[in-house]
């Protein structure tokens, strides 16, 4: 079965400090990994994705993930954080169902940030 | 360039009731899905639809239909309300369907069942 887990339901941060939000993930077959950001009564924002190719992938706002194949990770992090980044994080893996050509979204269950001033 | 744009924002129901809720695509992009995101269950896959047509669908009783039109907007329907369909629908639309394709979110609607 597919899977993706966000083992921190919370992250706690200092503003300037850098951050990590942690995810892996367990499927069959080739991963697709994408990480989103909600913030409060809004929808998810696409932050980047890894789809094949270097390992670091950049993202918006200065975030960047590290696709590790070893470690089935997909971990979040961004060198300097900002209060502005505080939100709820979710990791997704979009993997090709079986008997279907087409894959849908994991998601996991959410990291929220806070970072403090 | 528009996001998604979801109709409407806030809706309250009753049980036993029915809802549709609607979901505009980004302009050009012809892949629709929906998701259901609750506290209990976090986020998960309803449906997507592709040149009308339902591709993949979720675990989900019937009572969760959906439709998608020639321009790619897309209705949502729940017929008969139970009191955990209360939850926050979120559409998303890709340009394309297929597993590399980023989708990109509406705001959602947020249901509450009485």
């Amino acid at each position: 079965a597919q899977s993706v887990a966000q083992p921190e339901d919370q992250v706690n941060v200092a503003e300037g400090n850098p951050l990590t939000v942690k995810c892996t993930y367990s499927v069959s077959g080739n991963p697709y990994l994408f990480w989103y950001v909600q913030y409060p009564n809004r929808g998810l924002q696409f932050l980047l994705k890894y789809i094949t190719g270097d390992n670091l992938v950049k993202g918006s706002y200065g975030f960047e993930a590290e696709f590790n194949k070893s470690q089935t990770s997909f971990h979040l992090k961004k060198p300097s954080a900002l209060v502005s980044d505080s939100a709820l994080y979710f990791c997704a893996v979009r993997v090709v169902d079986r008997g279907s050509t087409l894959g849908r979204l994991y998601f996991g269950r959410g990291t929220q940030l806070t970072v403090w001033p | 360039k528009a996001g998604v744009t979801q109709t409407p924002r806030y809706l309250i129901k009753t049980r036993g009731q029915q809802v549709t809720l609607s979901c505009s695509p980004i302009s050009g992009h012809r892949s629709v899905s929906w998701y259901q995101q609750t506290p209990g269950q976090g986020l998960q896959f309803l449906f997507e639809y592709f040149s009308e047509t339902q591709r993949n669908k979720g675990n989900f009783p019937g009572r969760f239909s959906g439709r998608q039109f020639s321009n790619s907007r897309s209705e949502m329907n729940v017929s008969t309300l139970e009191l955990g369909d209360s939850a926050l629908y979120l559409c998303a639309s890709s340009v394309l369907t297929g597993t590399q394709e980023t989708q990109y979110f509406g705001p959602g609607t947020r249901l509450l069942v009485l």
